[in-house]
This record gives C-alpha cells, structure tokens and sequence, in this order.
C-alpha cells in the first residue's frame, strides 16, 4: 500500500511559469515532509523540507504549502528555468523523538521546462 | 566534505548469480538506510542501520536479501540469488541528526 501519492506523474511548463506538484498521505503519524529533486544519474538531493506546525514554508523560488486537515502537501516552483528540468519526489516519514527514520516516497514527477 | 558514495554504478548479471553493492555514507553519519526504485514506480525503503545495528528491516523484501554494515562504516547488500524482480536502482542514504542524504545509487540488471 502506497503511503504518499504524488501527482502528476509528468509535467511541461513554460520558462517563467509556475510548476505545481501535488502530493497527499493517509499516516497522520507522519511528521516531516521533505522534497527530493534529482537529475539524470545522480541521487535524490534535498530541495526543501517542511514539518506540519506551519502552512507554508518558502525558499527562494521553491514553496511548500501544507494542508494538514487534508493530508495534502504541495511543491510550487516559481518562474520555472529549465535548470529546473528534473524528477521530483515528495516524502513523508515519521520522525519522532529520534529525529531519524525511514522516508516514503511518492512515485516522482518529471518535469520538464521548456525555454 | 564527501558525499555517500556507492560502488558499483551499474551491475548487469543473469538471474541466479550473486550481487554485491557497497555503500560508504558520509563519515560520522551514524544513520545509514537502504532504498529500492523499480522503474515508474515509488522509492521504497528497504532498511536501516544505526551504527552496525539494523534498526528497522521491514522493508526486506525477502531472505535472498542480506545488509551488513562492518563496524558501523560502510554498508553492503548481496543479492543471492538473484531474480529479475530485482532489477532497479539501489540507493543508500546517511544522516545524523538532520535530513538524509543520498548516494548516486546502483543501476542492477538481472537478466
């Protein structure tokens, strides 16, 4: 059972625009949401993280909106480059007190900014 | 500072043969973890280590799988024997005490 869905699976968006990626989790337990950007061969590599006592969490042109009572959190990109072109996955896991735990990946959404 | 890096980039063997993939996490990452993408699907969880001790294997998807992390440094998972279902990308990540960081993972093709 798939505990993050993610959605699209593939998105194209024009230079300048903004690039939406959705993503929702059934496990309220779940206390940190990170997005993941990864490139062709390389590994996953952290863009932006948020935990569910804020709405909204805003780095640069990358915002992460967070809808607790819906179970839904989203990835706004801002004026999209094409150096953005990239796989992007949303993750939630269950940290705790430990402040370490495994990650549960939505399936990835490719995009693709076109100049 | 080195990241965690991961030998072999790409592994191609036939079904029935044996596999070794290591992972080397960042140094003093007490944290090490194992993930698994099968093509167009999610980034699964395999297991996890604090220092040499797993500490959650759930995610094994059965006995051909065997981690081991020698002394509490570098990691590896054999794959014996194996079967076609195995093919994906093998990726490890590290932490300590803050976000996981991840390896360029293992491209392994069972054919």
């Amino acid at each position: 059972q798939q505990q993050v869905k993610q959605s699209p699976q593939s998105l194209i968006v024009q230079k300048g625009g903004i690039s939406i990626i959705n993503c929702a989790y059934e496990n309220t337990a779940f206390d940190y949401f990170p997005w993941y950007q990864q490139f062709p061969g390389k590994g996953p590599a952290l863009l932006i993280a948020i935990r569910p006592d804020v709405s909204e969490k805003k780095e640069g042109r990358f915002t992460i909106s967070f809808n607790k009572s819906a179970k839904q959190f989203s990835l706004h990109i801002m004026d999209s480059q094409p150096g953005d072109s990239a796989t992007y996955f949303c993750a939630a896991s269950k940290e705790g007190e430990t402040g370490a735990n495994n990650l549960f990946f939505g399936t990835g959404t490719r995009l693709t900014v076109i100049p | 500072e080195a990241g965690v890096t991961q030998f072999p980039s790409h592994s191609v063997i036939e079904k029935g043969q044996t596999v070794t993939l290591r992972c080397d996490p960042i140094s003093g990452h007490d944290n090490l973890y194992w993930y698994r993408r099968v093509m167009g699907k999610e980034i699964k969880f395999l297991l996890h280590f604090v220092k040499e001790s797993k500490q959650d294997e759930s995610g094994m998807p059965n006995n051909r799988f065997l981690a081991e992390r020698t002394g509490g440094t570098y990691s590896t998972l054999k794959v014996q024997p194996a079967e076609l279902e195995d093919s994906g990308v093998y990726f490890c990540a590290s932490s300590q005490g803050g976000p996981q960081h991840f390896g360029d993972g293992t491209r392994l093709s069972i054919l």
